[in-house]
């Protein structure tokens, strides 16, 4: 099973400014299947990102994903009130797929 | 666009069977894709249970597979969950969503509580 571990777990940060949002797998995520998602609360979680780096339908352009292998990032370039949230990293590779989350890291208002 | 909508009971007594429906409209299940189940305890993370095919092929997690079973109604354009032999740490916000490839659409999620 790959595990998922996600760093920090909760980041302190004020509008305007860059977040950077960290998953790292105990082993190679295969083609890149790697997604990411935000929950807020009381809400279903929104898929953002998928195959590591492709934005899903409607997802603004200041979120971007990127990585590889083991490590991946998620960045938001400039953070707008509606995204103070919880993001979750998920892989959805292997044959068959064994479907993992990581923990979440909470970006909440400084 | 596709819509999905949980529906069972809010309260299972434990050592019971947990059992939830899975409406999807705005699309027809027989036409493909995985369905899934995901689950949240209160103030926890996510936890994949187990995905479905359009055919009826299933896969589901090695922690849970003894006590889960995931079918679907083409028929009536749904999919459910069976869970087993329920605990209180079974207690959960259950998500079902469609799966192509990462979870795309989600439910609004239905919260079970094990309790006698």
């Amino acid at each position: 099973e790959v595990v998922l571990t996600q760093s920090p777990g909760t980041l302190s940060l004020s509008p305007g400014e860059r977040a950077t949002l960290s998953c790292r797998a105990s082993q190679s995520v295969r083609s890149g299947y790697l997604a990411w998602y935000q929950q807020k609360p009381g809400q279903a979680p929104r898929l953002l990102i998928y195959g590591a780096s492709t934005r899903a339908t409607g997802i603004p352009d200041r979120f971007s994903g990127s990585g590889s292998g083991t490590d991946f990032t998620l960045t938001i370039s400039r953070l707008e009130p509606e995204d103070f949230a919880v993001y979750f990293c998920q892989q959805y590779g292997g044959s068959p797929p064994a479907l993992t989350f990581g923990g979440g890291t909470k970006v909440e208002i400084k | 666009q596709v819509q999905l909508q949980e529906s069972g009971p809010g309260l299972v007594k434990p050592s019971e069977t947990l059992s939830l429906i899975c409406a999807v409209s705005g699309y027809s299940i027989s036409s493909g894709y995985y369905w899934g189940w995901i689950r949240q305890p209160p103030g926890k993370g996510l936890e994949w249970i187990g995905s479905i095919y359009h055919s009826g092929s299933t896969y589901y997690n090695p922690s849970l597979k003894s006590r889960v079973t995931i079918l679907v109604d083409t028929s009536k354009n749904q999919f459910s969950l069976n869970l087993s032999s329920v605990t209180a740490a079974d207690t959960a916000v259950y998500y079902c969503a469609s799966q192509r490839g990462p979870f795309d659409y989600w439910g609004q999620g239905t919260l079970v509580t094990v309790s006698s």
